[in-house]
């Protein structure tokens, strides 16, 4: 069975800070890894995602995670944090090998300080 | 443009009386799914379609119906509708090539 843990329902960083949000997986199979930011009132973005090759992987607006494996980890991180960053961020898991089932994280809400 | 839509936007009814939220996608996806956000649970899967007439469960099902009689709609049906059913509930559409989904704008329901 999928699960995925995000630490963290809040993060707070100043701005030109570094941001990290972490997240951490459990699958069966191989799994496919997301990012996805949340605006107010808005749908979800994708920010960046792993399925299969490099498992270091860019995504929108400077943002990349890492997918490693030995620690089932899909951190988020972005060298230097803007006001715009502030919305709420959510991990995600889809297993790879058929089927839709898709597991969200419970989200993380990024707060930036000027 | 590649879009999702939902409708209604916001939708306040009261317990028991039968609804259908519409979801509609013009990108040829093959993939559907449903889903419903809480405050502090993320979002959990309702339904998923992987094509036309082929449906599945998600975490979540219980008080739910679908149906995907066209590859680009996939409506969410609340048969009778009760107040633990009040959400946000967001669409979404796939690729099997790559899974990523496009989000719809969200569909705001109040159950009474």
């Amino acid at each position: 069975a999928q699960s995925v843990t995000q630490l963290g329902s809040h993060v707070s960083v100043s701005e030109g800070a570094l941001v990290l949000l972490r997240c951490n997986y459990s699958s069966s199979v191989p799994p496919y890894l997301f990012w996805y930011v949340q605006y107010p009132n808005q749908g979800l973005q994708l920010l960046l995602k792993y399925t299969t090759g490099a498992t270091l992987v860019k995504g929108i607006n400077g943002f990349e995670a890492e997918f490693k494996k030995s620690e089932t980890s899909f951190h988020l991180t972005k060298p230097s944090a803007h006001m715009s960053d502030a919305a709420e961020y959510f991990c995600a898991v889809s297993e790879a090998t058929g089927g839709f089932k898709t597991i969200f994280g419970a989200g993380t809400r990024l707060f930036v300080k000027a | 443009e590649a879009q999702v839509t939902q409708n209604p936007r916001y939708l306040i009814t009261v317990t028991g009386k039968k609804l259908t939220v519409t979801c509609s996608q013009n990108m040829n996806h093959e993939y559907m799914s449903w889903y419903r956000q809480d405050p502090g649970l993320g979002l959990r899967q309702i339904y998923y379609s992987m094509n036309v007439e082929v449906t599945d469960k998600g975490d979540v099902p219980e008080g739910y119906k679908v149906s995907r009689k066209e590859k680009r709609n996939f409506p969410l049906i609340l048969e009778s509708p009760s107040p633990n059913q009040t959400s946000l509930y967001f669409c979404a559409s796939s690729s099997p090539r790559n899974y990523e989904q496009y989000f719809g704008p969200g569909t705001r329901l109040t159950v009474t």
